[in-house]
Order: structure tokens, then sequence, then C-alpha cells
């Protein structure tokens, strides 16, 4: 069984903090992918990265950052110099590399950020 | 424009009255699945398919059916909705299953039951 956890439920901050998402997954796969996704007020889901799980490079997109630590299980988000816009909840997520292909999402972590 | 296309977008109904949401992309992807979301619990996989034909029960598919008899479609049916299947929907395609290929989704199905 796979299981992905969100602990933060509600994160509210002022613009131009830095916010970090927490995310920690159980898996017993050797090869899995871990994502993480965006959901605005308006509702849609949007990709944000894909990690393979022999790759824990951390990697850096503009004002976002993901840290991959495959000796604690988690897959950390960070949006730093935190914008209005970037108020959404944020899903992480797991999937196996096999034929079996189930995504498990964690419960979602709601940012708020106030101008 | 490549999109996952779902309707309706908002949808009110009584309980045991059958009814059908659509879901087809324009990508010719292989692998569509159907999560429903709720405060708290994240979005859970209803079903999914690998590919024309085939289909699987996801997390919690009571309550549910679906069908892919066309690659590009792949309707979510409740045969007799009750309250508790009060949520936002969601489908989704992506290329190919298990290779980590990221979700396109649809913009959601709002569905009411009374």
């Amino acid at each position: 069984a796979q299981k992905v956890t969100q602990a933060q439920t509600e994160i509210s901050v002022v613009e131009k903090e830095d916010v970090t998402l927490d995310c920690v997954y159980e898996t017993r796969d050797t090869t899995y992918y871990l994502f993480w996704y965006k959901q605005p007020p308006s509702g849609e889901l949007v990709f944000l990265i894909r990690r393979n799980s022999f790759d824990e490079q951390n990697e850096i997109s503009g004002r976002y950052s993901w840290n991959f630590q495959k000796s604690t299980s988690s897959f950390n988000f960070t949006i730093t110099a935190s914008q209005v816009v970037d108020s959404a909840v944020y899903f992480c997520a797991l999937s196996p590399s096999s034929n079996d292909y189930k995504l498990s999402f964690g419960a979602g972590t709601t940012v708020t950020v106030r101008a | 424009e490549a999109q996952v296309t779902q309707n309706p977008r908002y949808l009110i109904t009584v309980t045991g009255k059958k009814l059908t949401v659509t879901c087809s992309q324009n990508m010719n992807h292989e692998y569509m699945s159907w999560y429903r979301q709720d405060p708290g619990l994240g979005l859970r996989q209803i079903y999914y398919s690998m590919n024309v034909e085939a289909t699987d029960k996801g997390d919690v598919p009571e309550g549910y059916k679906v069908s892919r008899k066309e690659k590009r479609n792949f309707p979510l049916i409740l045969e007799s909705p009750s309250p508790n299947q009060t949520s936002l929907y969601f489908c989704a395609s992506s290329p190919l299953a298990g290779e980590g290929s990221p979700l396109h989704f649809g913009n959601g199905t709002r569905l009411t039951v009374t």
C-alpha cells in the first residue's frame, strides 16, 4: 500500500514570505514518481513537477523549489517570496512505476498569501 | 487545443436518479482516470483505464461504474446516486500509465445529491 501525508492543512503567510509545504510518503516500491499539483481558487488542477525516485537532485523553477530526500521519504516544496497568486491548494502525489498505475494524493495544503 | 473535457460542470440531482458524467480527451492518451475530491481527503481514485476495454477499480469504486469503449471517452456512471456521493469529480488522462506521465485534468464536475 502507498500513502502520502501532508500534515499541514492550512498555511497563511504575508506576501514576500517564504513558505514550505511538507510531503511525506510511504511505498514499498523501489521505483516510483512523486508529483506536486496546484489547485487555484478557480478549481482546475495544474501540474507543477514530477520527480523520479532515482533522481534526488533538488530542483528550482523560478520562485518554486523542491527538496527530495529519499532517506526521510519526503518531497517538500518551497515557495520563495510568496505572492497573492500563489494562494491555492497544493497536492503532493505518488505513483509506482508499474503496470498497476495508481496515483495516490495527499489531503492537500491550503496556502493563503495575504497582501 | 489539447484538453480533457468534462460535462456538466455542475449537477444537482436527487437520490436514486441515474446520472452520467462525460469525459473526453483529444490527446490520444491511453490512460484515463476518475477522482473525487472531498475536504480533508484530497483526491481519491474511483476507477482508471489503461486502454480501450481495460478498466479497473481505484480506491473508492463503490457506487460507480465506468466504460471505455473508445479511446477518447471515459464516462462515469452513478446508477443510484446517494448523498454521500456529493463531491467534486475530476477526470484525468495521460499518455502512458506507469511511466510517471503527469496527469491532464478536466475542469471538474461539482455534483450534489439531495
